[in-house]
């Protein structure tokens, strides 16, 4: 079955960076348009970022854009998430998941995830 | 686009059927997925297409709406679907998530 394994969370301070990674395997990476979401302690899933097959459109939340960077590499079949300026509040777990039925800015679904990794961002 | 489920928590005993709604501020055809998260898992996919199951997701699970109103049905629940659902918009970016609806145990 297709797997995605999130790497690269930990505990930083404010106004540090991290950089997290995916690694996708059992499908056509290059393919599918990739994205991350995040879940603060205790509270709900929040769509991060995605990126589209081949890198072309890239789209974030407001409450990133300008701070964290989406980035693929499909020789390597793995997923990047560069987070700078981090904020306590960018504290979560956060997911790598795969779309699917994709057309133009338009997805059904986001069927396979990771199992998450947290990003804890406190001095 | 906002995304409103309701109600926000329930409470339900084993065999009930229960309705989840989710409203979305504007039309969003049917691009709308649902998911069942279970505390420190992933989400997993329910419905996607606002109605289509899954594969391996049990038939109880039924989902409906197109536009703006949507609904999540569990005609029987059984004890491994006390959880939180979420519904989500994959229309048009930003993709948005509704606040979430947490299916406790009466």
């Amino acid at each position: 079955e297709e797997e995605l394994v999130e790497s690269g969370g930990g505990l930083v301070k404010p106004g540090g960076s991290l950089r997290l990674s995916c690694t996708a395997s059992r499908f056509p990476f290059s393919s599918y348009t990739m994205n991350w979401v995040r879940q603060a302690p205790g509270k709900g899933l929040e769509w991060v970022s995605s990126i589209r097959s081949s890198s072309t459109y890239i789209y974030y939340a407001d409450s990133v854009k300008g701070r964290f960077t989406i980035s693929r590499d499909n020789a390597k079949n793995s997923l990047y998430l560069q987070m700078n300026s981090l904020r306590a509040e960018d504290t979560a777990v956060y997911y790598c998941a795969r779309a699917s039925g994709c057309y133009d800015d338009s997805c059904n679904r986001f069927d396979f995830w990771g199992q998450g990794t947290l990003v804890t961002v406190s001095s | 686009i906002q995304l409103t489920q309701s109600p926000s928590s329930l409470s339900a005993s084993v065999g009930d059927r229960v309705t989840i709604t989710c409203r979305a501020s504007q039309g969003i055809s049917s691009y709308l997925a649902w998911y069942q998260q279970k505390p420190g898992k992933a989400p997993k996919l329910l419905i996607s297409a606002a109605s289509t199951l899954q594969s391996g997701v049990p038939s109880r699970f039924s989902g409906s709406g197109s536009g703006t109103d949507f609904t999540l049905t569990i005609s029987s629940l059984q004890p491994e679907d006390f959880a939180t659902y979420y519904c989500q918009q994959l229309n048009s970016y930003p993709y948005t998530f509704g606040q979430g609806t947490k299916l406790e145990i009466k």
